[in-house]
């Protein structure tokens, strides 16, 4: 089985200050880990993947996941966040079985203050 | 750029009426999935399909859930008797080979009334 585990609930930030969601997962078998972004009564908008390769992975909006495998973790940051990147953030992971059914992390709200 | 659409966008419904959320898929793709975000929680699995079939449901999805493709484009989710705690905004998905990478539509807002 494979679970998901975002450390932080909420996180308040003051604009243009960098930011850091954490991310845990465990799984027997071998990942892929998404970030995914949601804003208020919208669907969900990917913000980066981790398929292979580099450990460290950009997306868009200026976000950028480290891959540690040894720490089992996927942190998500940005240096300098903008009032717009308030929203819901979530971590979720496939594994290479299960039908690669995505599992989801509970989430993060970032709210960003001026 | 292709992508997942699904209709309608809201569905009001009454308590122990039958709803029929629909999905069209990446055209190419062979793995489906509906998911469900009831409001202010995370998002969970419901169910896969794949080759006409359901590879793998949780324990959300009982005899009141069932998928279909109908025909070579739509995926489809029906609840045959809704019932309050049934009122949660439903995605489909959709991937190709290797199942790497999902690729979410916009998602249905089912409310039951």
């Amino acid at each position: 089985a494979q679970s998901v585990t975002q450390l932080d609930s909420q996180v308040p930030v003051f604009e243009e200050a960098p930011v850091e969601l954490r991310c845990n997962y465990s799984s027997s078998v071998s990942v892929y880990l998404f970030w995914y972004v949601q804003y208020p009564n919208q669907g969900l908008q990917l913000l980066l993947k981790y398929l292979s390769g580099s450990t460290l992975v950009k997306g868009i909006n200026g976000f950028e996941a480290e891959f540690n495998k040894s720490q089992t973790s996927f942190h998500l940051r940005k240096p300098s966040v903008h009032i717009s990147d308030t929203a819901e953030y979530f971590c979720a992971v496939i594994s290479n079985t299960n039908a690669g059914k995505s599992t989801f992390g509970d989430g993060t709200t970032l709210t960003v203050k001026p | 750029e292709p992508e997942v659409t699904q209709t309608p966008s809201h569905q009001v419904t009454q308590m122990g009426q039958e709803v029929i959320l629909r999905c069209v898929p990446i055209s190419n793709h062979l793995y489906f999935y509906w998911y469900r975000q009831i409001l202010g929680q995370k998002v969970e699995f419901l169910v896969s399909f794949y080759n006409n079939e359901i590879s793998e449901k949780s324990e959300i999805f009982d005899d009141q859930f069932s998928v279909e493709r109908p025909d070579g484009s739509n995926f489809t989710l029906k609840i045959r008797s809704t019932k309050l705690e049934d009122s949660a905004m439903y995605f489909c998905a959709s991937s190709g080979l290797g199942y790497n990478e999902q690729f979410f539509g916009p998602g249905t807002r089912l409310t039951v009334l």
